[in-house]
């Protein structure tokens, strides 16, 4: 069964160094999207992308982050200066070609980015 | 900002006991709830997309129901496994496109031989 996948599955970086995070999604999949958790807190969306451009943000998602899809086959999240409060677990997701609120997301394994 | 609640935030219960858990959500600007299981170090699984009040929705012995009107839904388990055991997020999205989708913390579920 197709998945998304994610890599690496753990990161440790210096604080106000540059992190990119890497997610194969579904092959198929129009629309893909990053979200994290903070140790103990809720999942928390950071950002959907859909036809090589953003389609919405969260106050989260500052102009310290951005996505891409430099190949037609990863979509990556960069974080260019990182903080303490980064620290969290990654996850990317894809959905299909339905509407993407009311499409089933697939989701990674999460990379946990630590921030020393 | 919305919130998103689940109770109980975890629940131990008996092999073959069956089990359910509640999400509630804002009951206005509705369009979809999610429900996810989620297994220690492994992918969120999608379990259900719900859109339509009264929705019912089954998958093996995993069951979810949907009330708009009053803003919760209800996921049961018949009969728990041990292979039952996760977490249990649900997620909503209200249709105003800044917030993507809102999680709630997730059920603890913990099937006991």
């Amino acid at each position: 069964e197709p998945e998304v996948t994610q890599t690496p599955s753990h990161q440790v970086t210096q604080m106000g160094q540059e992190v990119i995070l890497r997610c194969v999604p579904i092959s198929n999949h129009l629309y893909f999207y990053w979200y994290r958790q903070i140790l103990g807190q809720k999942v928390e969306f950071l950002v959907s992308f859909y036809n090589n451009e953003i389609s919405e943000k969260s106050e989260i998602f500052d102009d310290q982050f951005s996505v891409e899809r430099p190949d037609g086959s990863n979509f990556t999240l960069k974080i260019r200066s990182t903080k303490l409060e980064d620290s969290a677990m990654y996850f990317c997701a894809s959905s299909g070609g339905g509407w993407r609120y009311t499409d089933t997301q697939y989701f990674g394994p999460g990379t946990r980015l630590t921030v020393l | 900002i919305l919130n998103v609640e689940q109770s109980p935030q975890s629940l131990h219960v008996q092999e073959g006991d069956s089990t359910n858990f509640t999400c509630s959500f804002p009951s206005s600007n509705f369009y979809a709830l999610h429900w996810y299981r989620w297994e220690t170090a492994k992918s969120p699984e999608a379990l259900f997309v719900m859109t339509l009040n009264g929705d019912e929705k089954k998958k093996g012995r995993i069951s979810a129901t949907l009330n708009t009107k009053e803003g919760y839904s209800y996921l049961y388990i018949k009969g728990s496994q041990p292979e039952d055991s996760a977490t249990y997020l649900c997620a909503f999205y209200s249709g105003g496109g800044a917030d993507g989708l809102t999680f709630g913390k997730g059920t603890h579920l913990i099937i006991q031989p």
